[in-house]
Parts: structure tokens; sequence; C-alpha cells
């Protein structure tokens, strides 16, 4: 049972280097999410998708693109990497948001120097 | 807009101690709330929740009441094990009905000595 599954695990970046994290989701899920988890922050929406085609903006969503071309996957994009993205992303699926049940990968430790 | 209160820690208690973390939160109407858990090197994982006022949410001997009244959402065990260790999230409902994800709160460190 893959569940959600980030890749890569952990990256360090340079300044003004792109990159690009990947999520994978093998439970069906129409929603997706990325979020940011930063020392005394808690977690932060970047960016969400409703399904295959869209996304839209959250709480903290510049300097970051998103793309949602297959529903089983949700690409967050960096295009020029601040130390102040340094931080460990968490991207998160769910099938009907009315229950509140997110379902959470690992997370991916970002490092930018 | 919304916004969840909860303390920091970190918590640090002796095993089979009394827990409670409170949870406190500023939203428009009544969303349904949560408490999310995450272990050493894990994502967050569903606790327990609770979808209208008065209800209680329990899971794996944790427990917390909506009040509406008070807007909490507190988490209490009445013993807890080194196994609970973890951070402990308490998040409520966007109001987009939940399609714009969770807002949480900032995360409260858990720590119990054996």
């Amino acid at each position: 049972n893959a569940g959600v599954t980030q890749t890569p695990k952990f990256r360090v970046l340079k300044t003004g280097q792109s990159m690009t994290l990947l999520c994978a989701q093998d439970m069906n899920h129409e929603y997706m999410y990325w979020y940011r988890q930063d020392p005394g922050m808690g977690l932060r929406l970047i960016h969400y998708s409703v399904g295959e085609g869209t996304t839209a903006k959250g709480e903290v969503p510049d300097g970051y693109n998103v793309s949602r071309l297959k529903k089983q996957n949700f690409l967050l994009g960096l295009e020029s990497a601040a130390p102040s993205q340094t931080s460990v992303y968490f991207c998160a699926s769910s099938q009907s948001p009315s229950t509140g049940e997110l379902f959470f990968g690992e997370g991916s430790r970002l490092t930018v120097l | 807009g919304n916004s969840v209160t909860q303390m920091e820690g970190p918590v640090t208690l002796s095993e089979e101690a009394f827990l409670t973390i409170n949870c406190t939160y500023t939203a428009t109407g009544y969303p349904s709330l949560f408490w999310y858990v995450q272990y050493p090197g894990e994502g967050l994982q569903l606790l327990l929740k609770a979808t209208k006022a008065d209800d209680k949410g329990s899971n794996k001997g944790f427990e917390a009441t909506y009040r509406k009244e008070t807007t909490s959402f507190h988490l209490e065990k009445g013993s807890v094990q080194v196994s609970d260790s973890a951070v402990y999230f308490c998040a409520l409902e966007n109001s987009g009905g939940g399609a714009d994800g969770l807002t949480f709160g900032k995360g409260t460190h858990l720590i119990i000595q054996p």
C-alpha cells in the first residue's frame, strides 16, 4: 500500500537553481495539496488541486508553481530557489474534503544554500 | 481569516500521566475540527475529528470535544505512553468545504519519558 509518495526525499539546491517535487497517490483521490512545514510556523498551504487539470493558490503560493496533468500526480516547481524556501514539503490527498481526512506523504526536505 | 492556536511545547510528561493539549480557533461559522499526529520521520495522520458543536472525537485513548462557546477543541488522554511521543496538530476545515484544505496550528511537541 503505497498511499502518497513524494520524490525526492532530500535535496540541496543553490540559490537560483530550479527543481520539481513529485507527488504521486494511488488512491484515486480527486483533491491534492502541497504544504510546507517550518519550525514555529506549523503547516502552511502552498497550492492545491480539486481535480485533474485544476490548480489553485493557497496561503503562501509565491515562488512556486504547480501542475496536475494526471489525476494521480501533483508537481510542485521552484523556478528560482531562494534560501527562504528551505523547508520540509508535504503532499497530501483527499477523496472527500468534507471528511477532513488528508493522507500525507512522508515529506521532502529541501535546503537552499 | 481562519486561525488555530495551540501550545507549542515541548510538553514533557512521565508515562501514565494525564495529558491535555489546548487548542482554540478563530473561524467563520462552525467548521469541522481535527487533531493530526506526526510521528518522527513521518507525515501527518488523522487522529480524531468532530464535525459539530458538542461532538466528541476519540481514537487510541485520545479524546477532544468541540466547544462552540469557548471555540476550543482540547486534546486529552488519561494515561500517556512512551509511544505517544510525537507532534500533535490541531486543525480546522476551511470555508470552501474543505476543498481548499485545512488550517493547521503550529503543532505541539509531546515527549513522554519512561
